[in-house]
């Protein structure tokens, strides 16, 4: 069954470093979102992506963040400058959505350290 | 803007037992609910899709129903395995184009062997 895939599946950096997370969403899908989850707290939406370009963003998405899609696979979120409040789970998800058809699949997330 | 509540916040239960989580949602214009299992430092597991004009879906021991109009959804489990210890979340997409989800803060269940 196709899934969502993420990598790294952990990943540790310095404060003020850059980082980039990847992720393979479904290959049919159109819609593609990047979550966070901080720990303890609720999953909260950061980024959607559509049609190559960011349908909606967050507050929590400031300049910062980036998103693209270089390929017809990859979908990568790029945080420029890591703060310690970025430490958290990323989860990616992708969507077909079309009338009957718009549950949206979750990958197994990346797990962000920030020392 | 809408809020998701879950409650109970944790549920401890004894092997067997049937059970019921209840997912509440203030604005009732959704299109669907999903339900999602996360175990522990995991990924998020979707496990049923409720399209609005649907009243119930049902996927081998577990039972959605959804009432748009009180704004409430419970997820049932039937004969509660350990396995089914988990955080189980309850997302709806919020108005507009994109499909965003907002998610509750989930139900911890701990199934007693």
């Amino acid at each position: 069954e196709p899934e969502v895939t993420q990598t790294p599946s952990h990943q540790v950096t310095q404060m003020g470093q850059e980082v980039i997370l990847r992720c393979v969403p479904i290959s049919n899908h159109l819609y593609f979102y990047w979550y966070r989850q901080i720990l303890g707290q609720k999953v909260e939406f950061l980024v959607s992506f559509y049609n190559n370009e960011i349908s909606e963003k967050s507050e929590i998405f400031d300049d910062q963040f980036s998103v693209e899609r270089p390929d017809g696979s990859n979908f990568t979120l790029k945080i420029r400058s890591t703060k310690l409040e970025d430490s958290a789970m990323y989860f990616c998800a992708s969507i077909y959505r079309d009338r009957g058809n718009n549950e949206q699949f979750f990958g197994p997330g990346t797990r962000l350290t920030v020392l | 803007k809408q809020e998701v509540t879950q409650i109970p916040a944790a549920l401890s239960v004894p092997e067997g037992e049937n059970l019921v989580l209840n997912c509440s949602f203030t604005d009732s214009a959704i299109y669907n609910l999903q339900w999602f299992r996360q175990d522990p430092g995991k990924g998020l597991t979707s496990l049923l899709l409720i399209q609005s004009s649907q009243r119930e879906q049902t996927s081998g021991r577990l039972n959605a129903s959804l009432d748009k109009s009180s704004g409430r959804s419970t997820l049932y489990i039937a004969a509660s395995q350990p396995g089914d210890s988990a955080t189980y979340l309850c997302a709806v997409p919020d108005r507009g184009a994109t499909n965003k989800l907002i998610f509750g803060t989930g139900t911890l269940l701990a199934v007693q062997p």
